[in-house]
């Protein structure tokens, strides 16, 4: 089983702060997603990353996938509260049949 | 679009008691998953079917069975309940043609006492 461990598991900052949240594994991946889920809802797609070193950039979400393509992190700038819920990265493994979730972070973005 | 839905959205079981969550979807995908959600342990795969006529287990199976009914349904059955299966689960659709996008229903919340 491939292994995503995410960190921090909770993050509450206030709005403007700018924020990183890692995913990191000692498995090799094909890609890399992220993912945003809201309560009572399911998993979203933020973004997918494939090639290793890749970045790439959402507005003021900045995405990156790690040169080794065993991890990843997320860079909010000027966090708003609407960007307030979990977020959850998932590797697909080489044979491309399996998607592996991290355990998310939950991220809450105070007025 | 409806895209993935799901059936029931809630549902307490007794101990012992089965059932089945339904899940069909209307995008033409070939793939489609069931997940389980629980607290701090982010989603984790109990079966996936690649293709219509396929089912192939994932990482937590035990307890449950799935059937490809066809390419639209994927249903999870829950033969004897137990309180471990307290969980949040999610089905899920595969695009292959749009970036292997997964598309994923509003989940089941389901209760095991």
């Amino acid at each position: 089983t491939q292994l995503l461990e995410q960190s921090p598991q909770f993050l509450s900052i206030q709005e403007g702060e700018n924020l990183t949240v890692y995913c990191n594994s000692s498995s090799v991946f094909s890609s890399l997603q992220w993912y945003r889920q809201e309560p009572g809802e399911g998993p979203v797609l933020l973004v997918t990353v494939v090639t290793g070193g890749e970045v790439k950039k959402l507005k003021r979400l900045t995405f990156q996938f790690g040169d080794a393509r065993k991890d990843s992190s997320l860079h909010i700038t000027a966090a708003q509260p609407g960007d307030t819920g979990l977020y959850l990265c998932a590797g697909r493994n080489n044979a491309g049949n399996m998607l592996t979730f991290g355990g998310g972070t939950r991220l809450m973005v105070k007025p | 679009n409806a895209g993935v839905t799901q059936t029931p959205k809630f549902q307490v079981l007794k101990t012992g008691q089965s059932m089945t969550l339904q899940c069909a979807q209307d995008m033409n995908h070939n793939s489609m998953y069931w997940y389980r959600q629980d607290p701090g342990m982010g989603l984790r795969l109990i079966y996936y079917s690649a293709s219509e006529g396929t089912t192939d287990k994932g990482e937590v199976p035990n307890g449950y069975n799935v059937s490809r009914l066809n390419k639209r349904e994927f249903s999870l059955r829950l033969e004897s309940a137990a309180p471990s299966q307290t969980s949040v689960y999610f089905c899920a659709s595969r695009s292959i043609l749009s970036g292997n996008t997964i598309y994923f229903g509003e989940g089941s919340w389901l209760t095991v006492v």
